[in-house]
């Protein structure tokens, strides 16, 4: 079966400082790869996706990137950290437009 | 633009009683409908979708949906609530113009009162 691992699950990190988030799929093939930030519980902001290795297609620019080094791992990462980007990071995978999307369990991070 | 509205914050409702949250869109082209749930400090879980064929689909957990046409809507229901159906529910579609990408709305929090 298919399971998706995002880590870590909490992160404080102090303004300035380099960000790495990692995820990874099992149980599929070329899936398409996203991540998204939620701000206070609420609504979700596509940051990046990405449909293969390499591709990486950004929504929102800002003081992130992302990069898929292998078919079935998505990493985000910033060079400096603003205390704006704290939030909750989700990565998901999906096949199709009409499949259901899944999602890792979520990465506190709070920029102090 | 393509869009996705859940018209409520918030949805009270007392355990054991129906329940409604409220989901409308905007999008070209026939729509690919989802709901989801979120329970804190955890990701987004799938419910059920809709891509064709009967307008009430049943998910997870005793939800079901309705997707109506001409009022653009996908609402998702459930006939008796339990405390443990508190959480945030959030309803996506995949539109014709969307490049195939889920537009989220904003949620609803869902909270079922003993």
């Amino acid at each position: 079966s298919q399971t998706i691992h995002q880590w870590p699950a909490t992160l404080v990190q102090p303004v300035g400082s380099p960000l790495s988030l990692e995820c990874t799929v099992e149980g599929t093939s070329n899936p398409n790869l996203y991540w998204y930030r939620q701000a206070a519980g609420r609504g979700l902001q596509l940051l990046f996706y990405s449909v293969g290795i390499g591709q990486i297609s950004s929504e929102v620019p800002q003081n992130l990137s992302a990069s898929r080094p292998q078919d079935r791992q998505f990493i985000l990462s910033s060079k400096k950290l603003l205390l704006s980007d704290s939030g909750f990071y989700l990565c998901a995978w999906g096949l199709w437009a009409s499949d259901e999307a899944f999602f890792g369990q979520g990465t506190r991070l709070t920029v102090v | 633009a393509q869009s996705v509205a859940q018209p409520e914050d918030q949805v009270n409702v007392a355990e054991g009683n129906p329940l409604t949250v409220k989901c409308t869109y905007s999008v070209s082209g026939n729509p690919y409908l989802f709901w989801y749930v979120q329970y804190p400090n955890r990701g987004l879980q799938f419910l059920l979708k809709y891509i064709t064929g009967d307008n009430l689909v049943k998910g997870s957990y005793g939800f079901e949906a309705e997707f109506n046409k001409s009022q653009t809507s996908f609402h998702l229901k459930k006939p008796s609530a339990l405390v443990s159906d508190s959480a945030l529910y959030f309803c996506a579609v995949v539109g014709g113009d969307s490049n195939y990408q889920l537009i989220w709305g904003a949620g609803t929090k869902l909270i079922i009162k003993p």
